[in-house]
């Protein structure tokens, strides 16, 4: 079975641009989570959808947003880049009946804001 | 809300021996669950071990083993027989409900070097 994949795995950007980021989730799994991962704030929860809608939202400004389409896959979006956007992009997938809820991640994309 | 904390911020261990990694969590839920995920420096997170809170035994796969002690809301990760391939980040992370799913409260990380 293929694991979480995540494009791009490396991006730079400039102050103010935007970004799209895309998460393709386990085949089968439902609900996909993204984190952002920095060396000051470590891994934070950003946000969470299940059948194409978000269910749960981090402490993110509302220049952070996503989307999930009918084959489970993810997009998030930062609009307005700051350079403090900075981090590694972590997608997640889980099956959402299945206890322990474990959730499989993706291999990253790291964004660099310039 | 839930609290990981993991104190060791670096580790060195020999080859072939075992180590512990430290991890207490701090929360009010009586059911929850606890995560050990290794990041290597690719970045990926590699999920380790899982132990339930009513989870009456220890959690075992293969070379990790979780030492669980509930009343002192510890969950530490023994890695016997390190291996050179062992070295990398090591995240404690806690499930926390939501009001609809879960996510996952991590904590700082310890970095885990394996000497040969």
């Amino acid at each position: 079975k293929a694991g979480v994949t995540q494009t791009p795995r490396y991006l730079i950007k400039t102050r103010g641009q935007q970004v799209t980021l895309s998460c393709s989730p386990i085949s089968g799994h439902r609900s996909v989570s993204w984190y952002q991962q920095t060396p000051g704030q470590g891994l934070q929860f950003l946000f969470e959808y299940f059948s194409e809608t978000q269910r749960n939202k981090g402490n993110f400004p509302g220049r952070f947003s996503g989307r999930q389409f009918s084959n489970s896959r993810s997009e998030m979006n930062v609009s307005t880049l700051e350079l403090g956007d900075s981090a590694l992009y972590l997608c997640a997938s889980s099956l959402v009946a299945a206890i322990p809820y474990e959730q499989y991640f993706g291999p990253g994309t790291r964004l660099t804001v310039t | 809300a839930q609290k990981i904390t993991q104190t060791q911020p670096g580790m060195f261990v020999q080859e072939k021996e075992a180590v512990t990694l430290d991890c207490t969590y701090d929360t009010s839920d009586q059911s929850y669950g606890l995560f050990w995920y290794k990041q290597p420096s690719s970045g990926e997170m590699i999920f380790l071990i899982y132990q339930g809170s009513y989870d009456e035994q220890n959690a075992t796969e293969g070379r990790y083993s979780l030492n669980f002690q509930k009343a002192r809301k510890s969950a530490n990760l023994v890695i016997s027989a390190s291996q050179l391939g062992d070295s990398a980040m090591y995240f404690c992370a806690m499930r926390e409900a939501m009001e609809y799913g879960n996510k996952l409260v991590f904590g700082a990380g310890t970095i885990l070097r394996v000497k040969s």
